[in-house]
C-alpha cells in the first residue's frame, strides 16, 4: 500500500509558524492527502485534506505542489496545545487479493512528533 | 455528545484471561474499525466492518474476534490474552469504506495492559 515519509520529530517555539513536509511518491492519481493530529491519550483527529494546490481551514493550511509527490502542513503561530503527533496519510484502493478488496485503505506511518516550547 | 465512544478506557488483566472492549458511534456511519497502537506508536488496522459485515481482516491472531451487532456498534473480544497484546486499541468509524478521501473518526482509546 502507498507509504508516506515525514520527519520523526520537530521542535518549535510558541508563536512560530510550523511547516511539516510529507513525501508520498507513489500517490495514486485520484487520491487525497489527509493529515491527522493525535494528542497523548487520545485518538487521531482529522485536521485537513486536499487534492492539489492549497487548502486552508481554521486550524491549518495544506500546500500540495503540482506533481503531488509531497505536501506541507502549515500550522500558523503554534501554541503549547499544538504539541502532538501529526500523521500524513494517502490512501489506496485495496487489491483484489486483499481481504478487503475494493476498500479504500488508509495506512498510518510513524507521524511527526511536534513539541512546542514556551 | 461523544461521536465514537469506547469502554473501558483502561483494562489491566492477567495473561490467559478473556476480555472485551466495546465501541459505539452515533454519527450514523456505515463503517467501523479497530486499530492497534503499539509501544512504538505505530497505528495499524486490525478489522473493518461495513453494515455489520466484515470487510477487512488483517493478519491478526484468531484470539481476536470482532462482533458487530448493528452498524453503530463494533466490539472486540480477545481470548487467552498474551503479554504482546498490551497496546492501545482504537475504535474508529467512517461514512463508507470504498470512497477516496474517506475520513476516519476515532474514539479515545482503550489502554490494555496484560500482566
Amino acid at each position: 500500500l502507498a507509504k508516506t515519509t515525514q520527519p520523526i520529530s520537530m521542535d518549535s517555539y510558541e508563536g512560530q509558524e510550523v511547516n511539516i513536509t510529507c513525501s508520498h511518491n507513489n500517490i495514486a492519481t485520484n487520491d487525497y492527502i489527509t493529515w491527522y493530529q493525535q494528542f497523548p491519550s487520545q485518538g487521531p483527529r482529522f485536521i485537513i485534506q486536499g487534492y492539489k494546490t492549497k487548502v486552508t481551514n481554521e486550524v491549518a493550511s495544506l500546500f500540495i505542489p503540482a506533481d503531488r509527490k509531497s505536501s506541507t502542513l502549515s500550522l500558523p503561530r503554534v501554541s503549547l496545545s499544538d504539541t502532538a503527533v501529526y500523521y500524513c496519510l494517502v490512501g489506496e484502493r485495496a487489491p483484489e487479493t486483499y481481504s478487503g478488496a475494493g476498500s479504500y485503505q488508509l495506512t498510518f506511518g510513524k507521524g511527526t512528533k511536534l513539541s512546542v516550547i514556551p | 455528545d461523544t461521536a465514537v465512544s469506547q469502554t473501558p478506557k483502561y483494562l489491566v488483566t492477567q495473561m490467559g484471561n478473556d476480555k472485551s472492549i466495546k465501541c459505539e458511534q452515533n454519527l450514523g456511519h456505515d463503517t467501523m474499525y479497530w486499530y492497534k497502537q503499539d509501544s512504538k506508536k505505530f497505528l495499524k488496522i486490525m478489522f473493518s466492518y461495513n453494515n455489520k459485515e466484515l470487510i477487512i481482516n488483517e493478519t491478526v491472531p484468531n484470539r481476536f474476534s470482532p462482533k458487530s451487532p448493528d452498524k453503530a456498534h463494533l466490539n472486540l473480544h480477545i481470548n487467552s490474552l498474551e503479554l504482546g497484546d498490551s497496546a492501545v486499541y482504537f475504535c474508529a468509524s467512517s461514512q463508507g469504506f470504498d470512497r477516496v478521501g474517506e475520513k476516519l473518526f476515532f474514539g479515545s482509546g482503550t489502554q490494555l495492559s496484560v500482566l
